[in-house]
């Protein structure tokens, strides 16, 4: 089955400057990539996804790019603030009727104002 | 549009004890999966259900169970309860499957003694 791993689990910086979280999956089949921030005492929320047929997608300060010959996806934040303190994690899925989300293991992401 | 809810937000068992946790999804949604979350193992997925069926099962024991209602609205029960289902339990809900945008609720705390 799928398996997702995710790097590094901790990540610190200096408010201002840019963070990459990197994930690599295994199956090749997969075909949708979500990527969540999860806050303390609250549920993930869905940050920005992309599919296969795509390269990269941006949105605003964050941009997530897709390697398929390589089978990695790496989430990029910009001019980070101190709101964007929380657990990130990716996802991998087959987009299949019922797919399930498999989930890397999380990237707790502390920006230093 | 009011988001996901979970009752109860925080439950403790004793071994051996059963327990049943509810979902209400987004007003609208079809689809409802379930989620275990550890420290150790991360974010698992248990099940998602649409329309009253289940259609994907991650790989959990039997203990851990299902249903959805017509209403949309999803209970999960686990029996027999073990000190290993000490989690958080998080319900995703979204309007057709698990690739469209998936939006958590707060989860369920249970705590196992």
């Amino acid at each position: 089955g799928e398996n997702v791993e995710q790097h590094p689990s901790t990540l610190s910086v200096q408010e201002g400057d840019s963070a990459v979280i990197k994930c690599t999956y295994s199956d090749s089949a997969s075909n949708y990539f979500p990527w969540y921030k999860q806050e303390l005492g609250k549920g993930p929320q869905l940050i920005i996804d992309i599919r296969s047929n795509v390269g990269e997608k941006k949105d605003q300060r964050i941009a997530v790019t897709l390697n398929k010959t390589a089978k990695h996806f790496s989430l990029h934040i910009t001019e980070t603030q101190p709101e964007d303190s929380a657990v990130y994690f990716c996802a991998a899925t087959l987009y299949n009727q019922g797919g399930k989300l498999i989930f890397g293991q999380g990237t707790e992401l502390s920006v230093k104002p | 549009k009011a988001g996901v809810t979970q009752t109860p937000r925080y439950l403790i068992k004793t071994r051996g004890q059963q327990v049943t946790l509810s979902c209400s999804p987004i007003s609208g949604h079809r689809s409802v999966s379930w989620y275990q979350q550890t420290p150790g193992q991360g974010l698992q997925f248990l099940f998602e259900y649409f329309s009253e069926t289940q259609r994907n099962k991650g790989n959990f024991p039997g203990r851990f169970s299902g249903r959805q209602f017509s209403n949309s609205r999803s209970e999960m029960n686990v029996s027999t309860l073990e000190l290993g289902d000490s989690a958080l339990y998080l319900c995703a809900s979204s309007s057709r499957d698990i690739t469209d945008t998936q939006y958590f609720g707060p989860g369920t705390r249970l705590t196992v003694l």
